[in-house]
């Protein structure tokens, strides 16, 4: 069945440093997918999204990449910040119009 | 920017009672959604909506209602609480585009629902 998740539940990394925050996927008919920052206490918000059509799209300080091969997509986040603190979701298009596919979520953690 | 607003952030009812979840989004957007999140389970789809009057069973339906009488607004309904829908209600919006293309859901703050 359809389903998305994620290799780390946590990850703690260094201030000034790159993160790196990987996902899986097992629907190879997805084709579009999307990446959500969840503050504390706050809902999801959007960081950046791409297509099956790319297999790189660049934001802000964040980067998504998309290996269609492996079913693998992952978000780097450049010279992370403490408030990069958060728990980061992936999520796929499912094969029901308008839904997506949400990953349990990995929480990061950024020391000064 | 894209704004949706849910009726409260903190909820506390009682179990047996009637709850009603409100949420509007000023984009006109024709896709509405309800999850909820738990810790260790992600966000679960409760039910969806791609216009008025429309309404699709989600993941996790057992329990509760929806209704959209207006494209902005899509309200979740707990017909009688129990304990274990203590829980945080996400909405989300999103636009329908043409030819079966996806874009983003936009979130709002959320519900923290309490069932005593």
């Amino acid at each position: 069945g359809e389903s998305v998740g994620l290799h780390l539940p946590t990850l703690s990394v260094q201030e000034g440093d790159n993160s790196i925050i990987n996902c899986a996927y097992s629907n190879s008919a997805s084709d579009y997918f999307i990446w959500y920052k969840q503050e504390s206490g706050k809902g999801p918000q959007f960081i950046i999204d791409i297509r099956s059509n790319m297999d790189k799209r660049q934001g802000q300080r964040v980067t998504v990449l998309l290996n269609k091969t492996v079913k693998h997509l992952s978000l780097q986040i450049a010279a992370t910040q403490p408030g990069d603190s958060a728990v980061y979701f992936c999520a796929e298009n499912s094969a029901q119009g308008g839904k997506l596919i949400f990953g349990q979520g990995t929480e990061l953690s950024v020391k000064p | 920017d894209v704004k949706v607003t849910q009726s409260s952030r903190y909820l506390v009812k009682r179990t047996g009672e009637k709850v009603f979840l409100e949420c509007v989004q000023d984009m006109d957007h024709e896709n509405m959604f309800w999850y909820r999140q738990d810790p260790g389970l992600g966000l679960r789809l409760i039910y969806f909506s791609y216009d008025v009057k429309m309404k699709e069973k989600g993941d996790i339906p057992e329990g509760y209602s929806v209704s959209r009488e207006k494209k902005e607004r899509f309200s979740l309904i707990l017909e009688s609480a129990s304990t274990n829908q203590t829980s945080m209600y996400l909405c989300a919006s999103s636009l329908r585009l043409a030819g079966g293309v996806y874009n983003e859901q936009f979130f709002g703050p959320g519900t923290r629902l309490t069932v005593l």
